[in-house]
Order: C-alpha cells, then sequence, then structure tokens
C-alpha cells in the first residue's frame, strides 16, 4: 500500500519570495511521483514528475522538486513566487507496470502567495 | 500534446435520477482510464480503474452498481451515477495514464 502526506495544508507566502511545499510517502515497492496543481474549479494540471534517473526534477512555471529515497521526500520548491501561483498543489504517488497511473494523492496545500 | 476531456463540465441533478459522465482521450488511446472522486476541501481518491472491452475495477467501498463504468472504445469511458443522491456531489475527473498523466477537466455534479 502507499500513502502520501503533504505536511502543510496552508502556506502563505508573500510575492517573490522563496516556497517550499512539503512531501512524504510511503511505499513497499519503487514509485513515481508528481505534483500537480489545482486552480479553483478546475482540473489538475502536471507540475512536474519524477519517475527514474536525476533526483532533481524540473518542471513548468519555475517550479521544481528533490527526490530524497533516503528521507521518502519529495518537496516542491520554487524560488519566487507570483501572485498567480495562488493554487492548491496536491503531491500523489504512484506504482509501475500494471499500477502506473493509480495515484494515491496527499490532502492538498493550500498556496496563498499575498502582495 | 496529449488531452482528455470530460463532458459535461458541471451538470445538476434531482435526486433519484442518474447522471452520465464522459470521459475522452482526444489525441491518444486508452485502454486504461481512471476516475476519481474529489470532495469539497477534500483531495481526490480513486474510484475505479476503466478498462477497455472488460469489466471496471473498482476500489474498496465504491459501490460498482451506483457507480456504471463503461469503455467501450479507445477513446471513450463513461461514469454513470444511477440513482443520485445528494452525498454524490462531488467533482468526478478521469485520467489517462499516459506518461504525462493527463487529467480531464472534471464534472461537478451537485445533485438536490
Amino acid at each position: 500500500a502507499q500513502s502520501v502526506t503533504q505536511l502543510d495544508s496552508q502556506v502563505p507566502v508573500f510575492e517573490e519570495a522563496p516556497v517550499e511545499l512539503r512531501c512524504n510517502y510511503s511505499s513497499s515497492v519503487s514509485v513515481y511521483l508528481f505534483w500537480y496543481v489545482q486552480y479553483p474549479n478546475q482540473g489538475l494540471q502536471l507540475l512536474l514528475k519524477y519517475l527514474s534517473g536525476s533526483t532533481l526534477v524540473k518542471g513548468i512555471n519555475g517550479f521544481e522538486a528533490e527526490f530524497n529515497k533516503s528521507q521518502t521526500s519529495f518537496h516542491l520548491r520554487k524560488p519566487s513566487v507570483h501572485i498567480s501561483d495562488t493554487a492548491e498543489y496536491f503531491c500523489a504517488v504512484s506504482g509501475a507496470g500494471t499500477s502506473y497511473g493509480k495515484l494515491t494523492f496527499g490532502q492538498g496545500t493550500i498556496l496563498t502567495v499575498h502582495p | 500534446g496529449a488531452v482528455v476531456s470530460q463532458h459535461p463540465s458541471w451538470v445538476i441533478c434531482k435526486s433519484g435520477t442518474s447522471v452520465k459522465i464522459e470521459c475522452r482521450s482526444l489525441d491518444f488511446q486508452a485502454t486504461t482510464m481512471f476516475w476519481y472522486r474529489q470532495f469539497p476541501k477534500q483531495s481526490l481518491m480513486l474510484m475505479a480503474t476503466s478498462n477497455e472491452g472488460s469489466k471496471a475495477t473498482y476500489e474498496q467501498g465504491v459501490e460498482k452498481d451506483k457507480f456504471l463504468i463503461n469503455h467501450a472504445s479507445l477513446t471513450l469511458s463513461t461514469l454513470t451515477v444511477t440513482s443520485a443522491h445528494p452525498e454524490d456531489s462531488s467533482f468526478y475527473i478521469c485520467s489517462a495514464p499516459t506518461n504525462e498523466q493527463f487529467f480531464g477537466p472534471g464534472t461537478r455534479l451537485t445533485v438536490l
């Protein structure tokens, strides 16, 4: 079984400040990791994913995340946020093979960027 | 890039009626699609896996007779909420397990 814990339900920051959204996972098998963003009343947009290779993953909109296997973490970072980054962010894990795509989501982190 | 569409984007129905939600892969074939449900202010929970040409597989706690899934072609999966009740009001989202894990835009169901 897999599980995902997003450690912060809400993160308020000021515009142009750096931000880190924390995500820890547990799984008995190798996993693939994803971060999604959801704007109000909309679907999910993929920010970035880790499947294999380099543990530092760069995504869209200036976001990046680092896969840390020993700490079972996949924290999302952005060096300078904009007002438009205000949204809810979800960390998710998927197994491999026939389980690929069956995502287990974290509880979500609401990022609010203040002017 | 690959796109997944859903229809309708928003539906209101009376308690006891049935509602059908469509999920289409627009420029690729999907033998498998996933259906998720998101209650207000909550995360997404996987409901079921839709398999083209065979029966869907449901997650524990999801009533298969209430949430009917049909995957009749490689580009279309449908979710029918039968005898809907207010507690079924939710945001339903489908996805296709491509490399990019594309999600549909979601369907907001409100049952009165």
